[in-house]
């Protein structure tokens, strides 16, 4: 079955600065990939998907994530952090393009002024 | 358009108790996800619905169970409350799950629910 996992728990830059976080996979298939973003009390958001196309992929709010099956990653970056990125971030995988997905344990971005 | 809409949004239960939970999914999609999240399980895929069948589940109790309606509302229902079902309970709904490409998942704002 497929699985995710986040490296990093919480994450704190200072705003203006890159934005990086990573995320490792599992996947007997050729999976699709996703970053989701939870502000509080909202639900959540699609940032970006990959989907066998593009490596690399561009997702809104200027943010990116490179697939590398080598390295069974798809990490999240963004060049420069802005106060309202602040929120969990969530990394996602689906096998077979079916809508069982699962995902990571989130990682906390907190961007400082 | 409207978004996903979940009721209730908040809703206080105690142990032994059941409940029913109701997601209205966009106007269009005829798929609709539920997802649990608590803080020390994160977020997990409870089961999925498409054209009021259900077409994939995971890994939990048969405690909980859903449905889905003609016109694609969904709900799902937990019997016999225990404590660690206090949880923030998502629904998701896409377009179409048609196995050749991914139809992006747009959530609503989560019902909580807390068993005391």
């Amino acid at each position: 079955a497929q699985s995710v996992t986040q490296l990093d728990s919480h994450v704190s830059v200072s705003e203006g600065t890159p934005v990086l976080l990573r995320c490792n996979y599992s996947s007997s298939y050729s999976p699709s990939l996703f970053w989701y973003v939870q502000h509080p009390n909202k639900g959540l958001q699609l940032l970006l998907k990959y989907t066998s196309a593009a490596t690399l992929v561009k997702g809104i709010n200027g943010f990116e994530a490179e697939f590398k099956k080598s390295e069974t990653s798809f990490h999240l970056t963004k060049p420069s952090a802005h106060m309202s990125d602040a929120a969990e971030y969530f990394c996602v995988v689906s096998e077979n393009n079916n809508n069982d997905m699962r995902f990571g344990a989130g990682t906390r971005l907190t961007v400082k002024p | 358009k409207a978004g996903v809409t979940q009721t209730p949004r908040y809703l206080i239960k105690t142990r032994g108790q059941q409940v029913t939970l109701s997601c209205s999914p966009i106007s269009g999609h005829r798929s609709v996800s539920w997802y649990q999240q608590t803080p020390g399980q994160g977020l997990q895929f409870l089961f999925e619905y498409f054209s009021e069948t259900q077409r994939n589940k995971g890994n939990f109790p048969g405690r909980f169970s859903g449905r889905q309606f003609s016109n694609s509302r969904s709900e799902m229902n937990v019997s016999t409350l225990e404590l660690g079902d206090s949880a923030l309970y998502l629904c998701a709904s896409s377009l179409i799950w048609t196995g050749a490409s991914y139809n992006e998942q747009f959530f609503g704002p989560g019902t909580r629910l807390t068993v005391l």
